[in-house]
Order: structure tokens, then sequence, then C-alpha cells
């Protein structure tokens, strides 16, 4: 059975640092590992869709890398900001859908 | 680009009594799947349906809960009857799934949030 866990749980910094969010997974037969942010209140936005045969994938300030051998997947952040404070999940879609981690809350402060 | 709709946004009713969550998809998704989201589980995958049609339902927690989508446009999850256990907020997704492509990601709606006294 698939399980996702990410480190840290929580995570406060300051504006315009660069940070990462670490992801890792027990089965690595997976079709896709996608990164989601949410909002209080508010349902998941999707950041970054990394295949399976893919090494990374990268938007703007995000990049997100994948280590199928290692079960392991990172959430890269450059140059932080206020408005990138909420709660970042990651994901692995497999034969059953989509398991979650628990996700990272993050703050940024001016 | 309307987005995943879900309504009601909150809920509060007693325990016992039933309780609807309804969604709507975004035009054109052939899937669609509903979540439950609490402190203690995080987020569970509940039902997943292809083309309306339910494909796995093993997250369904127990007989007192059901989910049915009759067209492409609209699918409900009942909870009957209700206890304080289920309280969370439950999420609709949709996506285009085409066999092969493992590309489209999951849009989610804003969730209902769901407390049963």
């Amino acid at each position: 059975k698939q399980e996702v866990t990410q480190i840290p749980a929580a995570l406060s910094v300051p504006e315009g640092e660069n940070l990462v969010l670490n992801c890792s997974f027990t089965d690595s037969a997976i079709y896709n590992l996608q990164w989601f942010r949410q909002d209080p209140g508010k349902g998941l936005t999707s950041l970054l869709l990394i295949q399976s045969s893919q090494r990374e994938q990268t938007s703007g300030r995000l990049n997100a890398s994948l280590d199928k051998s290692s079960g392991r997947s990172t959430l890269y952040i450059a140059a932080s900001q206020p408005g990138d404070s909420a709660t970042y999940l990651c994901a692995t879609l497999g034969p059953v859908g989509l398991i979650f981690g628990t996700g990272t809350r993050l703050q940024v402060f001016p | 680009d309307a987005g995943v709709i879900q309504s009601p946004r909150h809920e509060v009713t007693e325990m016992g009594q039933e309780v609807t969550l309804r969604c709507k998809p975004i035009s054109g998704h052939n899937s669609l799947f509903w979540y439950r989201q609490t402190m203690m589980r995080g987020l569970e995958l509940l039902i997943y349906f292809n083309n309306n049609v339910p494909i796995d339902d093993s997250g369904m927690p127990e007989d007192r809960f059901s989910a049915k989508m009759p067209n492409a446009s609209f699918s409900t999850l009942k909870i009957q009857p209700s206890e304080p256990r289920d309280s969370a907020v439950y999420f609709c997704a949709s996506t285009q799934t085409t066999p092969g492509d493992s590309n489209q990601p999951q849009h989610f709606g804003d969730g209902t949030r769901l407390s049963i006294l």
C-alpha cells in the first residue's frame, strides 16, 4: 500500500528565502507525482505534474524533481513571497488514484 | 472555465439526518473523484467515476455512504444516516482521462465543509 510522507510538517521563513519541501513515497510504481497548493477554506490547485518518465518540471519560481528509485520528490521555491503562504501537498497517481501526503504548511513573513 | 462547482459550501446538520453533497465537474472531463479531508487522516479518495460509471469505491467508509453520477455534468455523495465522525471537508475533483496519458492534473472544487452535531 502506497504511503506518502512530507517533511517538514510546517515551515516559517522570511521573505526572499529559497526553500525546499520534501515528499517521499514507498511504492515506485506510479504514473505521475503531483504537487498541489491549498489555501485556507479552498480546494487544491495543481502546481506541477511530473510524469514517471520525467525527472523534473518547472513553472516560474517553482521547480519539482522526481527520483523514483529512491522514492523522493522535492519542490523548490525560489525567492519566496508572502503570497506563497499556504499548505503544499504532494500526491502520487497509481492504479488506485491519487494518494496524498499530509502536507507542509508554509508561512512566508515580510 | 467555471471550474468544478460544489454545493453547498457549508452544511451543519444533526446526527441521523440525510446529507447530500453535489458536484458539477468541468465540462468535457470524463473522470470524477470524491475525496474527504480530515485533520487526522488527511485527504482520502472515496470513489472514482469514469464516463459516469463507478470504477473504484473501495474508499467509501461504510454502507451509509453512497455516490451517484446520473450524467456527465452532475454527481452526488449521500450520507444516510449521518454521524458526528463524518464531519470533514468533502472535495470533488475532475479530469480528462485518456488511456496511456497520465499528464492531466485533477481540478478540485472548493469543497463542502460538513459538520454533524
